[in-house]
């Protein structure tokens, strides 16, 4: 299994609190992902890094922000959670971007916003 | 663009029976196509994987064969066992940046 972690694995919070959310690997790979998953979508991407400091939108980042200090972490941030922010959230790394190459993914947080 | 669709689900089967997961996707270029499968609590795990038309892949049981000509990726299992409960997740990748695209996901129940 790929060493991902996620931090907390489960959190209740209020509407307009600030929430970040933490994921670490140990495999050393560049890419990383966060995404949530909601009945009748799937998982969608939120945000996205290719290398520490660089980081890039998804398909559904209103709302979210990322930062990525090393190669190791990569923290999810929602300023003012919603509860529309109600979800389980992914944390994903590749190796690289190659059409060919697997994501591998972590055990999940489930967030809720009351 | 990129999409993938999956069967609704829930799917319920016995013990021993045929499993098919049906997986139709949209795509520009030449994506791979991967099936993940996600037990209750847990993340995403990838099970099979296949990377150019006409390829097959396969793990524990499961086959999947890449059908460039039907766009098609279904998933299929000969004997499901009670062990096989789980969500299944079919995937593409796309040609930038590595972004996947996931179809909603159908959960298997198996009952003895």
């Amino acid at each position: 299994d790929a060493g991902i972690t996620q931090s907390p694995r489960h959190k209740v919070t209020e509407t307009g609190t600030p929430v970040t959310l933490r994921c670490h690997q140990t495999e050393n790979h560049r890419y990383m992902y966060w995404y949530r998953q909601d009945p009748g979508h799937g998982l969608r991407l939120i945000h996205y890094s290719y290398g520490v400091k660089d980081t890039d939108k998804g398909e559904v980042s209103d709302g979210y922000s990322v930062s990525r200090s090393k190669t190791e972490d990569f923290l999810l941030t929602l300023e003012s959670a919603t509860s529309s922010q109600t979800s389980v959230y992914f944390c994903a790394i590749s190796e690289s971007t190659r059409v060919t190459d697997t994501q591998y993914f972590g055990p999940g947080t489930r967030l809720t916003v009351l | 663009g990129n999409s993938v669709t999956q069967m609704e689900g829930p799917v319920t089967l016995s013990e021993e029976a045929f499993l098919t997961i049906n997986c139709t996707y949209t795509a520009t270029g030449y994506p791979s196509l991967f099936w993940y499968v996600q037990y209750p609590g847990e993340g995403l795990q990838l099970l099979l994987k296949a990377t150019k038309a006409d390829d097959k892949g396969s793990n524990k049981g499961f086959e999947a064969t890449y059908r460039k000509e039907t766009t098609s990726f279904h998933l299929e299992k000969g004997s499901v066992q009670v062990s096989d409960s789980a969500v299944y997740f079919c995937a593409l990748s796309g040609n930038t940046g590595n972004q996947f695209y996931f179809g909603t996901g159908t959960s298997l129940t198996v009952i003895p």
